[in-house]
């Protein structure tokens, strides 16, 4: 079945580091990767997202990086500040059949504690 | 621009109730997908709806159910309610539903079954 594995779960960081999170979809069929960013007790918001066609998009200090013969993507953020800390979600998504499908798999989310 | 407007914020049921979510998508917008949050699961996808039309639906049990109206706004409905139904449901719409087209998220709704 459809399903997105992300790593790691949590990820501590000193400011001005980098920080990586990998995430694995299982379904080949799968051609739009957003990312988001999800602040305590606020909705998850749209940070980043990636076609198929693309293989790394950046925007900033984030960017994303898509493999899709190993079927995984990632995200990367450079000099990390403390406002980054949130947890970030990967997601899949693919065009269903004759129709189009809103439908997004999300991997499980992973903390990013960005540390003064 | 609006952005995707839930209501209510905060609910409490009593277990074996009904409730009723409502969701605003951004105008425009005429996809609304609906997900259950919670910190064992994650982020789960309920259904979607296009023009008023369930396009696809998650692996809920046929407790949880939607719809959508002419303009739009959506809204789903948890029958008999149980206490791990306690969640916070999500609301996200786009422009046509389609993978490419950003997804946008309301501040969702936080259902407490006692």
């Amino acid at each position: 079945g459809e399903n997105v594995e992300q790593h790691p779960s949590t990820l501590s960081v000193q400011e001005g580091d980098s920080a990586v999170i990998k995430c694995t979809y299982s379904d080949s069929a799968s051609n739009y990767f957003p990312w988001y960013k999800q602040e305590l007790g606020k909705r998850p918001q749209l940070i980043i997202d990636i076609r198929s066609n693309v293989g790394e998009k950046k925007d900033q200090r984030i960017a994303v990086t898509l493999n899709k013969t190993a079927k995984h993507f990632s995200l990367h953020i450079t000099e990390t500040q403390p406002e980054d800390s949130a947890v970030y979600f990967c997601a899949a998504s693919k065009k269903g059949g004759s129709s189009n499908t809103g439908k997004l798999i999300f991997g499980q989310g992973t903390t990013l504690q960005v540390k003064p | 621009k609006a952005g995707v407007t839930q209501t209510p914020r905060y609910l409490i049921k009593t277990r074996g109730q009904q409730v009723t979510l409502s969701c605003s998508p951004i105008s425009g917008h005429r996809s609304v997908s609906w997900y259950q949050q919670t910190p064992g699961q994650g982020l789960q996808f309920l259904f979607e709806y296009f023009s008023e039309t369930q396009r696809n639906k998650g692996n809920f049990p046929g407790r949880f159910s939607g719809r959508q109206f002419s303009n739009s706004r959506s809204e789903m409905n948890v029958s008999t309610l149980e206490l791990g139904d306690s969640a916070l449901y999500l609301c996200a719409s786009s422009l046509a539903g389609q993978p490419g087209y950003g997804y946008t998220f309301g501040s969702g709704t936080r259902l407490t079954v006692v």
